[in-house]
Protein backbone atom coordinates (compact mmCIF):
# COMPACT_ATOMS: atom_id res chain seq x y z
CA UNK A 1 0.00 0.00 0.00
CA UNK A 2 1.48 3.26 -0.59
CA UNK A 3 2.15 5.70 2.24
CA UNK A 4 4.03 8.55 4.12
CA UNK A 5 6.10 8.45 7.39
CA UNK A 6 7.11 11.17 8.48
CA UNK A 7 8.97 10.37 11.97
CA UNK A 8 9.63 13.24 13.95
CA UNK A 9 6.29 15.05 14.69
CA UNK A 10 7.61 18.07 16.39
CA UNK A 11 11.29 19.38 16.06
CA UNK A 12 13.13 22.66 17.79
CA UNK A 13 16.12 24.53 16.20
CA UNK A 14 18.05 27.38 17.05
CA UNK A 15 17.62 30.17 14.63
CA UNK A 16 20.88 29.69 12.19
CA UNK A 17 21.48 26.27 12.48
CA UNK A 18 20.92 23.52 10.37
CA UNK A 19 17.62 21.23 9.48
CA UNK A 20 16.85 17.97 8.31
CA UNK A 21 13.35 16.57 8.28
CA UNK A 22 13.00 12.96 7.79
CA UNK A 23 10.25 11.46 5.04
CA UNK A 24 9.98 7.62 4.19
CA UNK A 25 7.58 6.68 1.51
CA UNK A 26 6.13 3.30 0.63
CA UNK A 27 5.32 3.53 -3.38
CA UNK A 28 5.21 0.61 -6.13
CA UNK A 29 7.13 2.43 -9.02
CA UNK A 30 9.07 5.50 -8.83
CA UNK A 31 7.45 8.08 -6.85
CA UNK A 32 6.42 11.58 -7.62
CA UNK A 33 7.31 13.61 -3.95
CA UNK A 34 6.51 16.91 -2.92
CA UNK A 35 7.72 19.14 0.57
CA UNK A 36 4.74 21.14 1.54
CA UNK A 37 5.10 23.82 3.98
CA UNK A 38 1.80 24.97 5.90
CA UNK A 39 1.45 28.25 8.33
CA UNK A 40 -0.69 28.33 10.61
CA UNK A 41 -4.55 29.27 9.15
CA UNK A 42 -3.07 28.85 6.05
CA UNK A 43 -3.17 26.30 2.73
CA UNK A 44 -0.39 24.37 2.03
CA UNK A 45 2.39 25.92 -0.29
CA UNK A 46 4.77 23.63 -2.41
CA UNK A 47 7.99 24.28 -1.41
CA UNK A 48 9.62 21.50 -3.95
CA UNK A 49 9.37 18.53 -6.17
CA UNK A 50 10.79 15.18 -7.25
CA UNK A 51 9.50 13.83 -10.61
CA UNK A 52 12.80 12.07 -12.10
CA UNK A 53 16.45 12.92 -12.71
CA UNK A 54 18.67 14.54 -10.66
CA UNK A 55 18.26 12.99 -7.14
CA UNK A 56 19.03 16.87 -5.15
CA UNK A 57 16.17 18.96 -5.97
CA UNK A 58 15.82 22.76 -4.51
CA UNK A 59 12.94 24.58 -3.50
CA UNK A 60 12.23 27.73 -2.81
CA UNK A 61 13.28 29.65 0.64
CA UNK A 62 16.88 27.88 0.66
CA UNK A 63 15.29 24.14 0.90
CA UNK A 64 16.53 21.45 -0.32
CA UNK A 65 16.02 17.21 -0.49
CA UNK A 66 17.23 14.62 -1.77
CA UNK A 67 15.95 11.41 -3.16
CA UNK A 68 17.46 7.93 -2.01
CA UNK A 69 15.66 5.29 -3.51
CA UNK A 70 17.60 2.29 -2.15
CA UNK A 71 16.36 3.84 1.29
CA UNK A 72 12.76 5.26 0.07
CA UNK A 73 13.62 8.72 1.40
CA UNK A 74 13.10 12.16 0.38
CA UNK A 75 14.40 13.80 3.55
CA UNK A 76 14.09 17.73 3.20
CA UNK A 77 17.08 20.18 4.54
CA UNK A 78 18.48 23.76 4.98
CA UNK A 79 21.46 25.04 6.26
CA UNK A 80 20.34 28.09 7.95
CA UNK A 81 16.92 28.25 9.60
CA UNK A 82 15.51 31.55 9.80
CA UNK A 83 12.94 32.17 12.10
CA UNK A 84 9.88 32.59 9.85
CA UNK A 85 10.41 28.85 8.32
CA UNK A 86 8.65 28.00 11.98
CA UNK A 87 5.61 26.10 10.45
CA UNK A 88 4.05 22.57 9.50
CA UNK A 89 5.43 20.57 7.07
CA UNK A 90 3.91 17.89 4.91
CA UNK A 91 5.45 15.32 2.76
CA UNK A 92 3.64 13.77 0.18
CA UNK A 93 3.68 11.18 -2.55
CA UNK A 94 2.04 11.60 -5.61
CA UNK A 95 -0.35 8.60 -7.18
CA UNK A 96 0.12 8.87 -10.87
CA UNK A 97 -1.39 9.44 -13.14
CA UNK A 98 -3.78 11.01 -11.31
CA UNK A 99 -3.55 14.20 -8.92
CA UNK A 100 -4.17 11.79 -5.52
CA UNK A 101 -1.80 13.04 -3.02
CA UNK A 102 -0.87 10.69 0.49
CA UNK A 103 0.28 12.60 2.87
CA UNK A 104 2.66 12.26 6.21
CA UNK A 105 1.70 13.28 9.47
CA UNK A 106 3.79 16.41 9.30
CA UNK A 107 6.53 17.72 11.12
CA UNK A 108 5.98 21.19 13.54
CA UNK A 109 8.76 22.82 13.13
CA UNK A 110 9.54 25.42 16.07
CA UNK A 111 12.89 27.76 15.89
CA UNK A 112 14.38 29.83 18.85
CA UNK A 113 16.02 33.15 18.44
CA UNK B 1 -2.24 34.40 -11.78
CA UNK B 2 -4.87 34.42 -9.39
CA UNK B 3 -4.43 31.41 -7.08
CA UNK B 4 -7.19 28.75 -6.05
CA UNK B 5 -9.76 30.72 -4.36
CA UNK B 6 -11.89 28.98 -1.90
CA UNK B 7 -16.08 30.27 -0.45
CA UNK B 8 -16.50 30.55 2.35
CA UNK B 9 -13.08 30.74 4.62
CA UNK B 10 -15.36 30.02 7.77
CA UNK B 11 -18.22 27.98 7.89
CA UNK B 12 -20.56 26.98 10.96
CA UNK B 13 -23.32 25.02 11.17
CA UNK B 14 -25.12 22.38 13.67
CA UNK B 15 -25.58 18.41 13.09
CA UNK B 16 -27.65 17.21 10.56
CA UNK B 17 -27.27 20.51 8.23
CA UNK B 18 -25.78 20.06 4.87
CA UNK B 19 -23.23 22.91 3.29
CA UNK B 20 -21.32 22.91 0.13
CA UNK B 21 -18.15 24.40 -0.43
CA UNK B 22 -17.05 26.03 -3.33
CA UNK B 23 -13.38 26.43 -4.92
CA UNK B 24 -12.05 28.06 -8.13
CA UNK B 25 -9.02 26.77 -9.44
CA UNK B 26 -5.84 28.28 -11.09
CA UNK B 27 -6.99 29.34 -15.06
CA UNK B 28 -6.15 27.16 -17.15
CA UNK B 29 -6.40 24.33 -14.53
CA UNK B 30 -8.26 21.36 -14.99
CA UNK B 31 -7.86 19.23 -12.06
CA UNK B 32 -9.29 20.01 -8.60
CA UNK B 33 -8.72 18.36 -5.47
CA UNK B 34 -10.49 18.10 -2.23
CA UNK B 35 -8.42 17.26 1.13
CA UNK B 36 -10.18 17.37 4.98
CA UNK B 37 -7.57 17.82 7.07
CA UNK B 38 -7.85 17.11 11.32
CA UNK B 39 -5.65 17.82 13.94
CA UNK B 40 -6.42 12.94 14.70
CA UNK B 41 -6.21 12.09 11.16
CA UNK B 42 -4.42 15.15 9.49
CA UNK B 43 -4.48 15.43 5.56
CA UNK B 44 -6.58 12.94 3.76
CA UNK B 45 -7.70 12.80 0.27
CA UNK B 46 -11.53 12.53 -0.77
CA UNK B 47 -11.93 13.03 -3.97
CA UNK B 48 -10.59 14.39 -7.55
CA UNK B 49 -12.24 15.77 -10.50
CA UNK B 50 -10.64 16.31 -13.87
CA UNK B 51 -12.56 17.93 -17.03
CA UNK B 52 -16.03 17.23 -14.84
CA UNK B 53 -15.06 13.49 -14.11
CA UNK B 54 -14.33 12.31 -10.82
CA UNK B 55 -11.17 10.58 -11.01
CA UNK B 56 -10.41 9.45 -8.11
CA UNK B 57 -12.11 9.25 -4.57
CA UNK B 58 -11.07 8.57 -0.89
CA UNK B 59 -12.49 6.59 2.03
CA UNK B 60 -14.62 8.79 3.00
CA UNK B 61 -18.97 7.75 3.55
CA UNK B 62 -21.67 8.73 0.73
CA UNK B 63 -22.67 12.08 2.53
CA UNK B 64 -19.23 13.61 0.73
CA UNK B 65 -19.89 14.75 -2.65
CA UNK B 66 -18.45 16.76 -5.17
CA UNK B 67 -18.66 17.83 -8.40
CA UNK B 68 -17.07 20.39 -10.99
CA UNK B 69 -17.95 22.75 -13.67
CA UNK B 70 -16.93 22.91 -17.22
CA UNK B 71 -15.46 25.67 -15.92
CA UNK B 72 -13.30 23.66 -13.77
CA UNK B 73 -14.97 25.19 -10.65
CA UNK B 74 -15.52 22.55 -7.95
CA UNK B 75 -18.15 22.16 -5.18
CA UNK B 76 -18.18 19.86 -2.54
CA UNK B 77 -21.23 18.74 -0.33
CA UNK B 78 -21.48 17.28 3.00
CA UNK B 79 -24.99 16.43 4.24
CA UNK B 80 -26.03 15.59 7.28
CA UNK B 81 -23.45 16.73 8.86
CA UNK B 82 -21.42 15.18 12.34
CA UNK B 83 -19.04 16.59 14.91
CA UNK B 84 -16.36 14.71 13.45
CA UNK B 85 -16.97 16.54 9.82
CA UNK B 86 -15.68 20.03 11.45
CA UNK B 87 -11.84 20.34 9.39
CA UNK B 88 -9.89 22.09 7.51
CA UNK B 89 -11.58 21.61 3.46
CA UNK B 90 -8.45 22.39 1.33
CA UNK B 91 -8.95 22.37 -2.29
CA UNK B 92 -6.20 22.23 -4.68
CA UNK B 93 -5.94 22.40 -8.58
CA UNK B 94 -3.22 21.79 -11.00
CA UNK B 95 -3.22 20.99 -14.74
CA UNK B 96 -3.17 17.47 -14.45
CA UNK B 97 -1.89 14.21 -14.64
CA UNK B 98 0.56 14.28 -11.77
CA UNK B 99 1.62 17.76 -12.15
CA UNK B 100 2.05 19.51 -8.51
CA UNK B 101 -0.84 20.93 -6.98
CA UNK B 102 -1.39 24.57 -6.06
CA UNK B 103 -3.74 24.74 -2.37
CA UNK B 104 -6.50 27.36 -1.92
CA UNK B 105 -6.16 28.64 1.87
CA UNK B 106 -9.43 26.57 3.14
CA UNK B 107 -12.65 26.63 4.42
CA UNK B 108 -12.94 26.14 7.97
CA UNK B 109 -16.01 24.04 8.94
CA UNK B 110 -16.95 23.84 12.41
CA UNK B 111 -19.95 21.23 13.20
CA UNK B 112 -21.78 22.80 16.45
Amino acid sequence: AQSVTQPDIHITVSEGASLELRCNYSYGATPYLFWYVQSPGQGLQLLLKYFSGDTLVQGIKGFEAEFKRSQSSFNLRKPSVHWSDAAEYFCAVGVVPTDKLIFGTGTRLQVFP
Amino acid sequence: KAGVTQTPRYLIKTRGQQVTLSCSPISGHRSVSWYQQTPGQGLQFLFEYFSETQRNKGNFPGRFSGRQFSNSRSEMNVSTLELGDSALYLCASSSGQGNEQFFGPGTRLTVL
